[in-house]
This record gives C-alpha cells, structure tokens and sequence, in this order.
C-alpha cells in the first residue's frame, strides 16, 4: 500500500477547464508539496502546505489535515500546463511521492 | 544557473558495468536527496545527506549503491555491477535543512543498462 494515493492516474481537458488533482495520505506529515514534472524529468516544486490554502496565478492548492487530503485546482486550465502533477507528503526526514496524475490539456 | 545540476543527463552502459552520477545543489543548501524513479511512477527515496552525513538509506538501496558527500557541497551516486533493472531516472534533490523547507530538484540522470 501506497502512503500517499493521488487521482485521477491520468486527465485530459480542454483549454480553459477548472481542473482538480486530489491526493490522499495515510501517515502523519508535517508538509506537503505539489509538484509539477514535465516530459524532460524536470521538477519544480509548485506549493509546500502544512495547513489552509495557497493561490499562485491559476494555481491553487488546500489541505485539510484531519482528513488527509489534499487538492490542487488549476483555473482556466492552458496546454501549457500539460505536465505530470506529483503530491509528495514529508514525514520526519522521509519524503513519500503518489505516482503522479497526468493531465493533458487540449488546445 | 544556481539550481540543482545533475551529471550526466544520460547514461548508457552495459550490465555489469560501475557507473557514478553527480549532483551539485544549490549552493547554501544543507540537505541533499537521492531518488529513483521509473517509468509511470512517482520518485522513490534511496538516500539523504545532512551536510556531508549520511543520515538515512532507503531498504532499495543495495550493497552495490553508494553515495557521498565528502564536503557537504556535490554529492556523487555509484552503482555497482549494473543490473538491467538499475535503469531510471535518478533524481537529486536539495533544501535548506528539511521539514518544511522548499525541494529544489536536478533535471535526473537517465541510466539505461543495456
């Protein structure tokens, strides 16, 4: 069992959707970050949450601790946002990663 | 560029082959990771540096992987012996301490172990 379970595994949307990733977690965690990998292997690390919300441009990411669940919502969504979104949860000194959601937006 | 670099990009090599990769983090960083990722799934921790100590190994580390950080700056990944399924990615990662502290991540070092 995954500590950290991310959905959907894959997601296509057309340009302009409102787009949600949820990722659930079953361990205590201190942080959790969203990032973002594009098809080169590339990650950048979107938002780090410990409690409420964050907005950065179109993107917003919640956390609610006593369900273990994150969201991360993506507004008017671009192609260029066509990445693998990956939830990663720290607890102590280890890092978890979901196996990421694919989304793909269509022109 | 002050992010993380890793070298190589990619690898080739044949099995039973000793390859190293090499990570430099940003430079104020203390804490540097090891991870491995494959095809369709997220990066799996292998290993942690808190400066130039090696605090922590992931259970998938075998006895054919090392790691070092000699001066708590670059840090450099040795595999052993390459088996077919060393091939991935391999991520390195740094932050200033850990816990809630931002994850810079390197563009990976692709192993392909023919």
């Amino acid at each position: 069992k995954n500590e950290v379970e991310q959905s959907p595994q894959n997601l296509t949307a057309q340009e302009g959707e409102f787009i949600t990733i949820n990722c659930s977690y079953s361990v205590g965690i201190s942080a959790l970050h969203w990032l973002q990998q594009h098809p080169g292997g590339g990650i950048v690390s979107l938002f780090m949450l410990s409690s409420g919300k964050k907005k950065h441009g179109r993107l917003i990411a919640t956390i609610n601790i006593q369900e273990k669940h994150s969201s991360l919502h993506i507004t008017a969504s671009h192609p260029r946002d066509s990445a693998v979104y990956i939830c990663a949860v720290i607890t102590g000194n280890q890092f978890y990663f979901g196996t990421g959601t694919s989304l793909t937006v269509i022109p | 560029d002050t992010g993380v670099s890793q070298n190589p990009r990619h690898k080739i090599t044949k099995r039973g082959q000793n390859v190293t990769f090499r990570c430099d983090p940003i430079s104020e960083h203390n804490r540097l990771y090891w991870y491995r990722q494959t095809l369709g799934q997220g990066p799996e921790f292998l290993t942690y540096f808190q400066n130039e100590a090696q605090l922590e190994k992931s259970r998938l580390l075998s006895d054919r992987f090392s790691a070092e950080r000699p001066k708590g700056s670059f840090s450099t990944l040795e595999i052993q012996r390459t088996e077919q399924g060393d091939s991935a990615m391999y991520l390195c990662a740094s932050s200033l301490n850990g816990g809630q502290t931002k994850l810079f991540f390197g563009s990976g070092t692709q192993l392909s172990v023919l």
